[in-house]
């Protein structure tokens, strides 16, 4: 079975500070991974993603998150932070042995102050 | 940019009714998903619907729930016979290939209220 924990029900930065959102994974193969963003009253929205390749993925919105294989994470960053970041990030993957579904983390709230 | 759209946004009914959520995906996508939202849970898999048939269906998709594709645009989730659990914002969602290619697009949502 596939599973994601999203450690931190909430994080609060400073605009202008850099932002770190943490995920770990479960998967019985190797993983696809995916962020994804839901600002209120909106659908969830596709920020980046990981198949294969360079553990570093660069994202919408200045965001990248790097894929750990030994610790099985996919934390996500932004170096610097804007008011507008504020909004649920869900950590999500996909197992390649298994169907075709996402299993979503429970979210993390992202506050960033003025 | 295209977007998949979701009717209606909000829908209130009484337990035991039939709802009927719809979506009308991407164009040129091959692969569409419907995923729930109950309040302040996990977003989670109910179905995954390609060449018009179901290839994928958590447990949470029993027999109360369908799915069709009537028409090559719409994708419908019927519910037959609501319960008050069932109460959660809806997404729908479609991708052009499997996910091994690309990412789910996910529309904004139908919030289900079961009174």
């Amino acid at each position: 079975a596939q599973s994601v924990a999203q450690p931190e029900d909430q994080v609060k930065v400073a605009e202008g500070n850099p932002l770190t959102v943490k995920c770990t994974y479960s998967v019985s193969g190797n993983p696809y991974l995916f962020w994804y963003v839901q600002y209120p009253n909106r659908g969830l929205q596709f920020l980046l993603k990981y198949i294969t390749g360079d553990n570093l993925v660069k994202g919408s919105y200045g965001f990248e998150a790097e894929f750990n294989k030994s610790q099985t994470s996919f934390h996500l960053k932004k170096p610097s932070a804007l008011v507008s970041d504020s909004a649920l990030y869900f950590c999500a993957v996909r197992d390649r042995a298994a169907g075709n579904k996402l299993t979503f983390g429970g979210g993390t709230r992202v506050l960033v102050k003025p | 940019e295209p977007e998949v759209t979701q009717t209606p946004s909000h829908q209130v009914t009484q337990m035991g009714q039939e709802v009927i959520l719809r979506c009308v995906p991407i164009s040129n996508h091959l692969y569409f998903y419907w995923y729930r939202q109950i309040l302040g849970q996990k977003v989670e898999f109910l179905v995954s619907f390609y060449n018009n048939e179901i290839s994928e269906k958590s447990e949470i998709f029993d027999d109360q729930f369908s799915v069709e594709r009537p028409d090559g645009s719409n994708f419908t989730l019927k519910i037959r016979s609501t319960k008050l659990e069932d109460s959660a914002m809806y997404f729908c969602a479609s991708s052009l290939g499997g996910l091994n290619t690309g990412e789910l697009f996910f529309g904004e949502g139908s919030r289900l209220t079961v009174l």
